[in-house]
């Protein structure tokens, strides 16, 4: 099975603080993913990546970065940590259109 | 912009009966949908898929149909038990292999 792992299932973090969310697959799937998910707003496209060192924006990039040096880690990088930066963050990777999901980490910004 | 909608925000089901996911989607060209169930504090997890060219796909209890004439998906889940209990959603290809999610629909199964 496919195992997407997500280095965090809960953080807390300062307005202003510069955070960094962990995501790591073994399926060696080209295509990985960062969502952010909201009560009623289902899941958002913040960053995705095609390939190592290739990044492109979703709908919601603004206040985010990503990074992926190797193939199986893809790192989400909130720059300046603000309120409305609360809520859970999902990974996924995928080889084609089948994306498999980490189980998250929900992130509170006090 | 095109999304991806579902019908009904919740779904209450009786335990033993059948239960029907709606969802509507707007991008006729979309050729892959895909339902994910995602449980309290963990992440969506795959259930089915269906591509364009297929108007239905069984799974083990779970049955998509897929009308593209009206741009509708249906998730069907045959014998609702307890466990299956979650939010479920519909996604659809939008291209470059990103999928665009609807906002969920929170299913309730009473005993």
């Amino acid at each position: 099975d496919v195992k997407v792992t997500q280095s965090s299932r809960y953080l807390v973090k300062r307005t202003g603080e510069k955070v960094f969310l962990e995501c790591v697959q073994d399926m060696d799937h080209e295509n990985m993913f960062w969502y952010r998910q909201d009560p009623g707003l289902g899941l958002r496209l913040i960053y995705f990546s095609y390939d190592v060192k290739m990044k492109e924006k979703g709908d919601i990039p603004e206040g985010y970065s990503v990074s992926r040096e190797k193939k199986e880690r893809f790192s989400l990088i909130l720059e300046s940590a603000s309120t409305n930066q609360t809520s859970m963050y999902l990974c996924a990777s995928s080889l084609r259109q089948k994306a498999f999901f980490g189980q998250g980490t929900r992130l509170t910004v006090v | 912009g095109e999304s991806v909608g579902l019908h009904l925000p919740t779904l209450s089901v009786q335990e033993g009966d059948n239960s029907i996911i709606n969802c509507a989607y707007s991008n006729s060209a979309s050729d892959y949908f895909i339902w994910y169930k995602q449980e309290s504090g963990k992440g969506p997890q795959f259930i089915i898929d269906i591509r364009s060219n297929m108007d239905k796909r069984q799974g083990q209890r779970v049955t998509v149909l897929l009308n593209k004439t009206v741009k509708h998906l249906s998730l069907q889940i045959a014998a609702t038990q307890p466990g299956d209990s979650a939010v479920y959603f519909c996604a659809e290809n939008i291209g470059d292999y990103k999928l665009s999610f609807g906002a969920g629909t929170t299913v309730t199964v009473r005993a």
